[in-house]
Formats: structure tokens, sequence, C-alpha cells
């Protein structure tokens, strides 16, 4: 099993969909979260950190369920721009950072 | 100001040959990473520094594979007697701190392809 498994996707939505992503993590002990974009062929880029709390930006909100240890994004009016792969990255204390297989996500007019 | 930067951008060599790929991290980022990345995959961890502090190299794949930082400066990742699957992008990251929450910045990687 993966310490980090996505949904396998892709998503294909229309212009003005709300889509959700869930990721699941195995290591009890991970610190701290995040979501991550990444368009064709460039490098990832950060979307989002992801608090306990619960935590929103635009159109984007991320949730994180530790006793269930999931990690969830909501993208609310999905725009075309919005296309990419979203990746789920997970940290451990001592720094480490495990990357998610990603979920491919293709916003059509 | 500079992003990280990685050279060189594309690389292709022969199985067998050794290649060194280099990275150049923010300055003042104290965390370095390097991930594999193959076609239409997710990042594959690799190895990860932080400061003076002994690199985590539990995701070097094999032996031929091997990193080295310069302090809290450049980085070299060696792939020794290539092989084809080891092509693929190899990104860098670099990070405020490994023990904090920071972002990772990213290189725009180096493209190797192994013929």
């Amino acid at each position: 099993r993966k310490e980090v498994e996505q949904d396998p996707g892709p998503f294909n939505v229309p212009e003005g969909a709300t889509v959700a992503f869930n990721c699941t993590y195995s290591n009890s002990a991970s610190q701290s979260f995040f979501w991550y974009r990444q368009d064709c062929r460039k490098e990832p880029k950060l979307l989002m950190s992801v608090y306990s709390s619960g935590n929103e930006d635009g159109r984007f909100t991320a949730q994180l369920n530790r006793a269930s240890q999931y990690i969830s994004l909501l993208i609310r009016d999905s725009k075309l721009s919005d296309s990419a792969t979203y990746l789920c990255v997970v940290n451990t204390n001592a720094g480490k950072s495990t990357f998610g297989d990603g979920t491919t996500l293709t916003v059509k007019p | 100001g500079a992003g990280v930067s990685q050279s060189p951008s594309n690389k292709v060599t022969e199985k067998g040959k050794d290649v060194e790929l280099r990275c150049d991290p923010i300055s003042g980022h104290t965390a370095l990473y390097w991930y594999r990345q193959r076609l239409g995959q997710g990042l594959e961890f690799l190895i990860y520094f932080q400061g003076n502090s002994a690199p985590d190299k539990s995701g070097l794949p094999s032996d031929r594979f091997s990193a080295e930082r310069t302090g809290e400066s450049v980085s070299t990742l060696t792939i020794q007697r290539t092989q084809q699957e080891d092509s693929a992008v190899y990104l860098c990251a670099s990070s405020l701190g490994g023990l904090s929450p920071y972002e990772q910045y990213f290189g725009p990687g180096t493209r190797l392809t192994v013929t």
C-alpha cells in the first residue's frame, strides 16, 4: 500500500462545476499537509497548505481529518484554467515529503 | 528573486554512461529535495538534505544513485552506469526548513533520456 493515495481520476467536469478530491495517508505521525498543482510538463507549485481547522482560499477549500487520515480539496465554480494535476503532499516531523500520484482534472467549456 | 535552477535542462545519454545533474536552491533555503518523475507518473522521493544533518537517502533506488550537497548551496545528483529505466524528469526543490511546514519551491527539472 502506498503511503499517500489519491483518487485515481481523471475527472472531466464542465465549467462551473464543483469537484472534490480525496487523499488518504498511512503514517499517523504525519505533521503537515499540502495540495500542489502541476501543469502538463511543468514543475509542481503550491496550491495551498491544509490546516487542522480547514481553510479556504477563494474557490478552493481544503480539509484535514486526522482521525480518518484523509485530506480533501474542493474546487467550486471550476474554470478552464483549473485543468491540471493536483498532488496531495504529506510531511513527517523529520521533514520528508511524500507525494501522491496526483489526480488529473480537465475542465471543459 | 532567483528561483531554483537546474542544469542541464535536457540530457540524452547512452546506456552505461554516468550523468551528473545539478541543482542551485534558493539562497537561504536549508532544505533540499530530489525527486524523480517518470512520464505520466507521480513524484518519487529520492533524497533529502536538511542543513548539516545526515541526508535522508531512503528513496535512492539503487547504489548507482548518489547525491551530494555543499553546505546549504549547490547539490549534485549522480547516476552511474545509466539504464533505460532511469529515463525521467529529475526535479529538485528547496524550502526554508525541513522541520516546519514550509512550501517547497521546485526547479524546472532535468529531462534525462537514456538511449
